[in-house]
């Protein structure tokens, strides 16, 4: 248990639902971040927070929308997504930007 | 772009071996920190190690920094069964606090 919780752990959606993703942390941190995980591949920095503010978009296509609507809430808002966009996604929080990451379980995303 | 690269991508030992893990990266870090992930799961912080520093130790794992190379290694000394998992180092530029992961190595420490 890291103090840093992924809802829904799985979720399968067609290419025109719309879903969000929600992570919670209540470690006091400042950051949070989206990272993406797909099969053979980095993990990818999708968005950051810092104290609420992003901070950072790594061209992330607009089909994923974040919001952070306090310190401890993440959400990642997604519709109309393509299959391609299948894989694990990561909520982490750190004390500040930089520092030690403390991840969730993450949500297993299948598009369909 | 990718920032660290880990080598090698596959490890299989036997437990009681020690593993060891490399990290290379491309630019100047403020930090260097390696992460453990089990199968479909989370990440796990392991050890964080400033570019100030140049060895850091946490129980069975020893990490090493040479900034003068851009390089680290993560070594696991008398390796379980348990540690079967990817490690993954992660760098923090001094550009805005971003950690920046590479691909991974996957240990298997077999029984």
């Amino acid at each position: 248990e890291t103090g840093v919780t992924q809802t829904p752990r799985h979720l399968v959606m067609g290419m025109t639902n719309k879903k969000s993703l929600k992570c919670e942390q209540h470690l006091g941190h400042n950051a949070m971040y989206w990272y993406k995980q797909s099969a053979k591949k980095p993990l990818e920095l999708m968005f950051v927070y810092s104290l609420e503010e992003r901070v950072e978009n790594n061209s992330v296509p607009s089909r994923f929308s974040p919001e952070c609507p306090n310190s401890s809430h993440l959400f990642l808002h997604l519709h109309t997504l393509q299959p391609e966009d299948s894989a694990l996604y990561l909520c982490a929080s750190s004390q500040d930007r930089g520092l030690e990451a403390f991840f969730g379980q993450g949500t297993r995303l299948t598009v369909v | 772009s990718q920032q660290g690269e880990e080598d090698p991508q596959a490890l299989s030992i036997q437990e009681g071996e020690n593993a060891t893990m490399n990290c290379s990266y491309k630019t100047s870090i403020n930090n260097l920190q390696w992460y453990r992930q089990n199968s479909g799961r989370g990440l796990v912080h392991l050890i964080l190690i400033r570019s100030n520093e140049r060895e850091k130790h946490s129980g069975r794992l020893r990490v090493t920094l040479d900034t003068s190379k851009k390089s680290s290694s993560l070594l696991i000394t008398a390796s379980r069964a348990a540690d079967t998992a990817s490690y993954f180092c992660a760098t923090e530029n001094n550009q805005g606090g971003k950690l920046i992961f590479g691909q991974g190595t996957e240990l298997s420490v077999k029984p």
